[in-house]
């Protein structure tokens, strides 16, 4: 099973690009990686998801190397309502397995 | 936009007693998904539905955890007896099918036990 490690926590001012890297240094070949944020006392909302190299979408970047044995979340240009948690998932493919990172606490400060 | 929905929000009771929560997924979504989230950590999955039928159980404590979905809509998770450990917000997810990487996640049940 991957396990996934990210950072504790980050801080940021607003207007900053955030960079939240994951480290899943077993994932499987067929294993894909998704983020999602979490505001307090709410689900985890789905962000991004990627395979490998980069992907993009109107929130969102995941920047995934070629070993695949991490990645990287960049939100551009952070706002107040982006402090948040933020986990990385791997899903298991072949096991159902789904594991959620530690998690990652975002502040944006003004 | 289609939610998942979860009842009650939130659950107050005396350990030894029995509680039970609601989950109802998106329209169309086959696959179900029940979550516990300790405070300050990530949701570790305690069940897992592909309809009707239980796909991953393995995490689910079964000597006082049980789920059902019965019908292969809604879902309901039951603890009997409540422990003090069992305080945490308990999540409900749905997707289109089994490893389908973008789950929708409820609102979550916050259960405190006395």
């Amino acid at each position: 099973l991957a396990k996934t490690t990210q950072p504790i926590s980050m801080d940021s001012y607003e207007g900053q690009e955030v960079n939240i890297t994951c480290s899943h240094n077993n994932i499987a070949t067929n294993d894909y990686i998704t983020w999602y944020q979490q505001f307090p006392s709410q689900g985890p909302r789905f962000i991004i998801q990627g395979y490998k190299t980069k992907v993009t979408n109107e929130v969102a970047s995941l920047f995934i190397p070629a070993d695949r044995k991490s990645s990287t979340l960049s939100l551009p240009r952070v706002s107040l309502s982006d402090t948040a948690v933020y986990y990385c998932l791997v899903v298991a493919s072949g096991t159902y397995k789904y594991i959620f990172g530690t998690g990652t606490r975002l502040k944006v400060l003004a | 936009e289609a939610e998942v929905a979860q009842s009650p929000r939130y659950k107050i009771t005396e350990k030894s007693q029995a509680v039970a929560f609601w989950c109802d997924p998106i329209s169309g979504h086959a696959t179900l998904y029940w979550y516990r989230q300790i405070l300050g950590q990530g949701p570790e999955l305690l069940v897992q539905f592909q309809d009707e039928s239980v796909v991953d159980d393995s995490q689910l404590p079964k000597d006082r955890f049980s789920a059902e979905r019965l019908k292969g809509v809604d879902s309901t998770l039951k603890i009997q007896p409540a422990e003090l450990g069992d305080s945490a917000m308990y999540l409900c997810a749905s997707s289109t099918r089994l490893l389908q990487e973008t789950q929708y996640f409820g609102p979550g049940t916050r259960l405190l036990v006395l």
